[in-house]
Parts: structure tokens; sequence; C-alpha cells
């Protein structure tokens, strides 16, 4: 197993462009989310999505996009990227049994530098 | 509002040595989770350990253990025999109850640094 991956891993942007972060994950965990950490703090969600189709905002996600159409992938979108979203950005997926919580699994991060 | 509160944003520790980061918690839900993360230089984020409210004995896995004190909303990471592998940053979170979205809300981190 894979378990959960990212691309790109790192990615350089101007002010203004757009791109797609890519998340997979071959667990078939029903949860996943996208999680973004900035220098001195811990991860903060941008958005997370429960099911195949479903998505919904986290606690940053103003600037961002997400699509989940396939269970295991859930891309995180920038329509315009602007200097304060220079971040690192991992991806997780979790599950849960018959009521019982289970820990996440992280990504690798996709290192991000807009200029 | 919930929040995890990690006060030491720096730490030393002696190889060999037990530690004890600490990390306190806000909630008023009386079901919830705690979890422990790891996130070596490298920068992937690894699971160590998890309590959940309702678990009457502390959590221990291998040289983790979770010093759970529900009343006074504390759960502090203990390692014991500190190695020099076990330099990195290390994250308390809490898993919120409502929704069953199962979000993760994270401290902000200690820093401990092992020497030799």
């Amino acid at each position: 197993n894979a378990g959960v991956t990212q691309t790109p891993k790192f990615r350089v942007l101007k002010t203004g462009q757009s791109m797609t972060l890519l998340c997979a994950q071959d667990m078939n965990h029903e949860y996943m989310y996208w999680y973004r950490q900035d220098p001195g703090m811990g991860l903060r969600l941008i958005h997370y999505s429960v099911g195949e189709g479903t998505t919904a905002k986290g606690e940053v996600p103003d600037g961002y996009n997400v699509s989940r159409l396939k269970k295991q992938n859930f891309l995180l979108g920038l329509e315009s990227a602007a200097p304060s979203q220079t971040s690192v950005y991992f991806c997780a997926s979790s599950y849960s049994s018959q009521g019982a919580l289970y820990e996440q699994y992280f990504g690798p991060g996709t290192r991000l530098t807009v200029t | 509002a919930q929040k995890i509160t990690q006060t030491q944003p720096g730490m030393f520790v002696q190889e060999k040595e037990a530690v004890t980061l600490d990390c306190t918690y806000d909630t008023s839900d009386q079901s919830y989770g705690l979890f422990w993360y790891k996130q070596p230089s490298s920068g992937e984020m690894i699971f160590l350990i998890y309590q959940g409210s309702y678990d009457e004995q502390n959590a221990t896995e291998g040289r983790y253990s979770l010093n759970f004190q529900k009343a006074r909303k504390s759960a502090n990471l203990v390692i014991s025999a500190s190695q020099l592998g076990d330099s990195a940053m290390y994250f308390c979170a809490m898993r919120e109850p409502m929704d069953s979205s199962y979000k993760l809300i994270f401290g902000s981190g200690t820093r401990l640094l092992v020497r030799p």
C-alpha cells in the first residue's frame, strides 16, 4: 500500500496563477482532509470530505476550493494564488468503524511558494 | 470553541532520560479524542498515540505514554528513555466530536531536541 500520496511535492507559483494539488489514498478511507502548516503553527484545516461527492469548509477555506469526485482522490485548488498561501499543505485520510475513530494518516506534504 | 494549547515551544532532554511534553485542551463536550503526532525534520506526520475521553486508563504505545488528567483537561505526552531519533516537532491534537467529521484541531507544537 502506498498510503496517502500527494502531487506535487514542491511548487513555485507567481501571484495570480492557479494550480491543483492532488491527494490520493489507497486505503478505502471515507474521510479526507486538507491542512496547511505555517511556521510556528500547527496544522489548520482548510477543507474536508466525509465521503465521495461531499466537501465542507474547515477553519481557513478562503482562497481554496476542493473536489472529491472519486473516493480515493481529494483535490485542492487555488484559483488565484496569493503570497499568503505560501505554506506546506498536508492531505490526510481516516475511517471509523462502529463509532470508533481511527487516527488520520498523512501524506508527505506539498511545499508551495507563491512569489 | 475548542482549543489545544502547547506552552513549550522548545525543550531539551538528555539521551536516555524521560521527558514530558505538555498539552492542555478546552472543550465543553463529554466525548472527544486526543492525539499526539511526531513531525521529524523530513516533514511527515507520524501518529504516536491516542486517548479517548472515556478511556479509564492512560494510553501507552511502547516508549510513549499519555498522562491523561481529565479534570485538569491535560493530555501530556511522556517519552521514556529518549533517543536521538526522538528529536522532532510534536503536536497534540483533539478530535472534534460533533457532526461526525472527525476533524482534528492541532496545537502549535513543541520542538524536542535530544542531546547525546
